[in-house]
């Protein structure tokens, strides 16, 4: 069974520090990652999706990055900023659901990050 | 928001009552998904669908039941609601090979 684990469970930041969030999976044979942020009493808004082929992934001021053999996917934040303060969450995608690009994630309990001016 | 809702979006019910949520898009996606998340256990998988009629088990669907007769419409049911079903509900579906979700719905089981 698949578990994922992130730490640290809650970091907090001055503005304008670069930071790393990190997510660790205990299988190896993912299908793909995904990174969410969910700000409180909200839904889950995906910000990164890295295919188990590639090694990063990047849009913005964020980078994910994945390492299948040693089960290790980061989240780089550059320049954080107040508005980035939300959870992050990793979630590790299983195989395909048939051939349509379906799969059932597992999430990891997330980095709960918080932003100070 | 890939043209996600979920309804009803706060609901109080009595454990034995059954209750149904709803997931409605607008997008004709394939895959649709429903977890529940809960502190120290963050989201977990119920039941999806891979189309019409078409669903499967999660990693905790005991005591829920799920139906698909329209594309757009995937309908979790709580047959029998118990207290350990107090959760935040999502709704997902898959878009490209991203998933994208819902605003949740909150469910208190008294």
């Amino acid at each position: 069974k698949q578990e994922v684990t992130q730490i640290p469970a809650a970091l907090s930041v001055p503005e304008g520090e670069n930071l790393v969030l990190n997510c660790s999976f205990t299988d190896s044979a993912i299908y793909n990652l995904q990174w969410f942020r969910q700000d409180p009493g909200k839904g889950l808004t995906s910000l990164l999706l890295i295919q188990s082929s590639q090694r990063e992934q990047t849009s913005g001021r964020l980078n994910a990055s994945l390492d299948k053999s040693s089960g290790r996917s980061t989240l780089y934040i550059a320049a954080s900023q107040p508005g980035d303060s939300a959870t992050y969450l990793c979630a590790v995608g299983e195989g395909a659901i048939l051939t349509g690009g379906g799969n059932k994630l597992t999430f990891g309990t997330g980095t709960q990050l918080k932003v100070e001016l | 928001d890939a043209g996600i809702t979920q309804s009803p979006r706060h609901k109080v019910t009595e454990t034995g009552t059954p209750v149904t949520l709803r997931c409605h898009q607008t997008e004709n996606h394939r895959y649709m998904y429903w977890y529940r998340q809960d502190p120290g256990h963050g989201l977990r998988l119920i039941h999806y669908s891979y189309g019409v009629k078409d669903t499967d088990k999660g990693e905790v669907s005991d005591g829920y039941s799920v139906s698909r007769s329209k594309t757009e419409d995937f309908l979790l049911t709580l047959e029998s609601a118990t207290s350990s079903q107090t959760s935040v509900y999502f709704c997902a579906i898959t878009q490209g090979r991203e998933q994208y979700f819902g605003p949740g719905t909150r469910l208190t089981v008294t």
